[in-house]
């Protein structure tokens, strides 16, 4: 059980937009950066967002995040069937005193 | 470009040890701290360990703590990870990932990941 909590699926149409969630506590989301990282099937995961909401430069204007209080959520917007991976959450917890990952969700492009 | 390839995964009986090593490129390795990262099969992403640049700082995820050793050699641009003591549950993929801010758990390059699996 992940300090961070994500929902396990999310899913979409070809060009629709689509939110997925991240919950955590003050020892976590509510007190520290939020980041998201992608994975392909088979494939090491990649950074997505940083520091709450910023994208790294190779990384398309169709994602983006926001975060407030103890939550954050990543959007993405014009989907692709490319775009169709898992998605993670990660943040510091200060009760673990290291690096957590949200428990990760699995986009499917319908 | 900057490239991290792990080695030394395989199959390993219960209590037994392995070596994971990354051999890093394409950066100046003695400037960044370094983690391990691991997947188990089907499963999420777990932070297992962290070494700062100079060594000085070393931290465990607790269920690998007493158990595994994290460390690197500056000079040989490589990260290292003595496992011991191997349980099943250590059963994942482990990849070696370069940090960015630790104390934010941002890490940007991940190699492509070692598969280890602990079974008898």
């Amino acid at each position: 059980q992940s300090a961070l909590t994500q929902p396990p699926s999310a899913s979409g149409t070809p060009g629709q937009g689509v939110t997925i969630s991240c919950s955590g506590s003050s020892s976590n989301i509510g007190g520290h950066t939020v980041n998201w990282y992608y994975q392909l099937p088979g494939t090491a995961p990649k950074l997505l967002i940083y520091s709450d909401d910023q994208r790294p430069l190779e990384v398309t204007d169709r994602f983006s995040a926001s975060k407030s209080g103890t939550s954050a959520s990543l959007g993405i917007s014009g989907l692709q069937s490319e775009d169709e991976a898992y998605y993670y959450c990660t943040t510091w917890d200060d009760n673990l005193n290291g690096p957590v990952f949200g428990g990760g969700t699995k986009l499917t492009v319908l | 470009e900057v490239l991290l390839v792990e080695s030394g995964g395989g199959l390993v009986q219960p209590g037994g040890s392995l070596r994971l090593a990354c051999a890093t490129s394409g950066f100046t390795f003695s400037s960044y701290g370094m983690n391990w990262v691991r997947q188990a099969p089907g499963k999420g992403l777990e932070w297992v360990s962290y070494i700062s640049y100079g060594s000085d700082t070393l931290h465990y995820t607790d269920s690998v703590k007493g158990r595994f050793t994290i460390s690197r050699d500056n000079a040989k641009d490589s990260l290292f990870l003595q496992m011991n003591s191997l349980r099943a549950e250590d059963t994942a993929v482990y990849y070696c990932v370069r940090d960015v801010n630790y104390y934010e758990g941002l890490f940007d390059y991940w190699g492509q990941g070692v598969l280890v699996t602990v079974s008898s």
